[in-house]
């Protein structure tokens, strides 16, 4: 139980474009969705908490004009990156809180911006 | 402020072998701790986690962690490692002490098994 499942996994685009990540949960409400990144051979960093009919929060330092949350209902959340340029190329993982701190994560989408 | 830290980057051992990864975290409080195993490309998977009680923890696929608090530590140990544990592993602390409730991870330990 408690899956969430991401998508795309993978996804090339150009300079300028937009990308859409879609993160639902299967067989639960998803409350609280956090969407973190990584870099390659780093850790997770949080870059924004989304409660579901809320706005975002997002982290010191994270564009949310550039990374626009989405969490309309309980079941979807969704990270668009605006204007994608190179250096937003990296892992973004989801990941959603499912009561009693517990924690299930998507399994992340590798984005690389040409 | 709450942090994560894991001193090995990396770590080589032959398969058979025990193993240790070691984790150390700052909280300003009784913490959550969690270890995730992550494998090259997908997103993380629970080995397992302490909340409270007894301090010797077991997860999956044979590992155990064990919480002390005098040392803020919460090392994760396997008697005999396989070829397929090959992967990062990473620590994490939680919740967020800012009111998200998010965890926070430690850089990570890139285990590598040899034959």
């Amino acid at each position: 139980g408690a899956v969430v499942s991401q998508h795309p996994s993978r996804v090339i685009c150009k300079s300028g474009t937009s990308v859409k990540i879609e993160c639902r949960s299967l067989d639960f409400q998803a409350t609280t969705m956090f969407w973190y990144r990584q870099f390659p051979k780093q850790s997770l960093m949080l870059m924004a908490t989304s409660n579901e009919g809320s706005k975002a929060t997002y982290e010191q330092g994270v564009e949310k004009d550039k990374f626009l949350i989405n969490h309309a209902s309980l079941t979807l959340s969704t990270l668009t990156v605006t204007s994608a340029h190179p250096e937003d190329s990296s892992f973004y993982i989801c990941s959603a809180s499912i009561g009693g701190f517990g924690y299930t994560f998507g399994s992340g989408t590798r984005l690389t911006v040409v | 402020a709450q942090s994560v830290t894991q001193p090995d980057i990396h770590i080589t051992v032959s398969e058979g072998a025990s193993l240790e990864l070691r984790c150390n975290y700052s909280y300003g409080a009784t913490p959550y701790l969690f270890w995730y195993v992550q494998s090259p490309g997908q997103g993380l998977q629970l080995l397992l986690k302490y909340f409270s009680g007894d301090t010797l923890v077991q997860g999956i696929k044979g590992f155990e962690a064990e919480f002390k608090r005098s040392q803020s530590s919460f090392n994760l140990r396997k008697p005999s490692v396989h070829w397929s544990d090959a992967a990062e592993y990473f620590c994490a602390v939680g919740p967020s002490q800012t009111g998200a409730n998010n965890l926070f991870f430690g850089t990570g330990t890139r285990l590598t098994v040899i034959p």
